[in-house]
C-alpha cells in the first residue's frame, strides 16, 4: 500500500482566513514534503520533515507554517494568503530522505 | 545544478500508436531517475523507477531505460489507450551534498490520446 492522503480536495479561502491542510500516511514512511504546483508546471518544494523535524525550508514565506505532529501526519497552516498563492498543494512520503516519493491526491487550494 | 529536460508537448497521438516522450537529465553523480504521470484533477502517480546505469523500469506497458552514456532515461509504450491522457513528468534524485535526496522536476509533457 502506497497511499498518501489529503484533506480537503478543495479549499477557498479569503486573505484574512486561516486554514490548515492535512496529510497523512500510514506506511511507516519517515520523511514528509510540501509541494506547491501551478498550473502546466512541476511541483515545487516547499518543506522537507525528516523524522518529524523540519530539515528543509526552501525560503517559503511565514504565511505558510508546517507542522508534524507525529511520523504519520503531517499539516500546513495557511494565514494571510495571497491570490497568487492559489495552487494545487501536494503532500509526499518516502521511506527515509533518500528513497522513492509517493504523491498524494493533492488540495486544490483558491483564495480570493 | 542538477537539470532535467524533456520533450515539449502537448503530444498528441490516435489510440495505438507508438509512444516516445525522451528525458535526458544533467547531474553530478549517481542519480536515481523516475516518470510521474499526473492525471487531470489529480497529484503525481510513480509510474516506474530506476537506480542504476542500464536498470530498466516498467509498469502498466510503459518502459524506460537507465542510459548513462547518453544522460537519458526515454520514456516508451508500444500502443497507448485513451486513458493513458495524462501529463508526464520525468525526475531525478540525487543527494546535492547536504544529505537530503531532493526530487529535480522536467517541466511536464502533456499526451492527449484520441479515438
Amino acid at each position: 500500500d502506497t497511499e498518501v492522503t489529503q484533506t480537503p480536495k478543495h479549499l477557498v479561502m479569503g486573505m484574512t482566513n486561516k486554514k490548515s491542510l492535512k496529510c497523512e500516511q500510514h506506511m511507516g514512511h519517515r520523511a514528509m514534503y510540501w509541494y506547491k504546483q501551478k498550473a502546466k508546471k512541476p511541483p515545487e518544494l516547499m518543506f522537507v520533515y525528516s523524522y518529524e523535524k523540519l530539515s528543509i525550508n526552501e525560503s517559503v514565506p511565514s504565511r505558510f507554517s508546517p507542522e508534524c505532529p507525529n511520523s504519520s501526519l503531517l499539516n500546513l497552516h495557511l494565514h494571510a494568503l495571497q491570490p497568487e498563492d492559489s495552487a494545487l498543494y501536494l503532500c509526499a512520503s518516502s521511506p527515509d530522505r533518500i528513497h522513492t516519493q509517493y504523491f498524494g491526491p493533492g488540495t486544490r487550494l483558491t483564495v480570493l | 545544478g542538477n537539470s532535467v529536460t524533456q520533450m515539449e508537448g502537448p503530444v498528441t497521438l490516435s489510440e495505438e500508436a507508438f509512444l516516445t516522450i525522451n528525458c535526458t537529465y544533467t547531474a553530478t553523480g549517481y542519480p536515481s531517475l523516475f516518470w510521474y504521470v499526473q492525471y487531470p484533477g489529480e497529484g503525481l502517480q510513480l509510474l516506474l523507477k530506476a537506480t542504476k546505469a542500464d536498470d530498466k523500469g516498467s509498469n502498466k506497458g510503459f518502459e524506460a531505460t537507465y542510459r548513462k552514456e547518453t544522460t537519458s532515461f526515454h520514456l516508451e509504450k508500444g500502443s497507448v489507450q485513451v486513458s493513458d491522457s495524462a501529463v508526464y513528468f520525468c525526475a531525478l534524485s540525487e543527494d546535492p551534498g547536504a544529505g537530503s535526496y531532493q526530487l529535480t522536476f522536467g517541466k511536464g509533457t502533456k499526451l492527449s490520446v484520441i479515438p
